[in-house]
């Protein structure tokens, strides 16, 4: 079975500095894709960014960017400069390729500090 | 602007009482889902449709029927079967498959529904 782990329940960062999310995944399929979708307090689901497995390049999308390590099954995010709008929680995702399924973490709550 | 709309933003029900969810979308997409969020956990899938006029159950139907029989609509309906409704309800969206953005989500703003 597919799996999305999040060990971080939370986490929270100084504004302007650097803060990493990690994301572990467990699958015996090889297209799949992957990704971060942030829910701030509004509760609106929305992408951050997306990967696809056979991609060996780091998706990157401004300030957000991604280490995803296929043998390792890990899909960490990382997000640089963090300002007070990043504040939200953060689901990983992963669906494959051609399938309608998705499976979600459980999410981690980032909290960025003033 | 293109998205997707629920309706109502909240909700509560007396117990044995059905209710339904609105979930309307102007992206022209073919394929529409539900997803049902509870407290420190992740979303889980409750129906989803690739085509009009055909859904397929997910992970947690029981207590659960939808319909879609226009493209751009794939209402919720929470029915007194189901045990614990009590939870917060996401519409989302997708390009059909080998379609450019398949498989990337788009979300409404979720309904929360409260059973009194």
């Amino acid at each position: 079975a597919q799996t999305v782990t999040q060990s971080q329940p939370e986490m929270s960062v100084q504004e302007a500095e650097t803060v990493t999310l990690s994301c572990t995944y467990d699958t015996s399929e090889n297209n799949y894709y992957l990704f971060w979708y942030k829910q701030p307090p509004s509760r609106q689901m929305i992408l951050v960014i997306r990967q696809e497995a056979y991609k060996q390049q780091n998706a990157t999308e401004n300030r957000f960017s991604v280490n995803f390590q296929k043998a390792a099954k890990s899909f960490s995010l990382k997000i640089s400069d963090s300002q007070l709008g990043d504040t939200a929680m953060y689901f990983c995702a992963f669906s494959i390729s051609g399938t309608y399924k998705y499976i979600f973490g459980t999410g981690t709550r980032l909290k960025v500090l003033a | 602007d293109g998205g997707i709309t629920q309706s109502p933003k909240y909700l509560f029900r007396k117990e044995g009482q059905n209710v339904t969810l609105s979930c309307e979308q102007n992206l022209n997409h073919d394929a529409m889902y539900w997803y049902r969020q509870d407290p420190g956990q992740g979303l889980r899938l409750i129906y989803y449709s690739q085509i009009v006029n055909d859904f397929q159950k997910g992970d947690i139907a029981e207590g659960y029927s939808v319909s879609r029989e226009k493209k751009e609509s794939f209402p919720l309906t929470v029915t007194s079967a189901q045990k614990n409704p009590t939870a917060f309800y996401l519409c989302a969206s997708s390009p059909d498959r080998g379609r450019a953005g398949a498989n990337v989500l788009t979300f409404g703003a979720g309904s929360r529904l409260t059973v009194l």
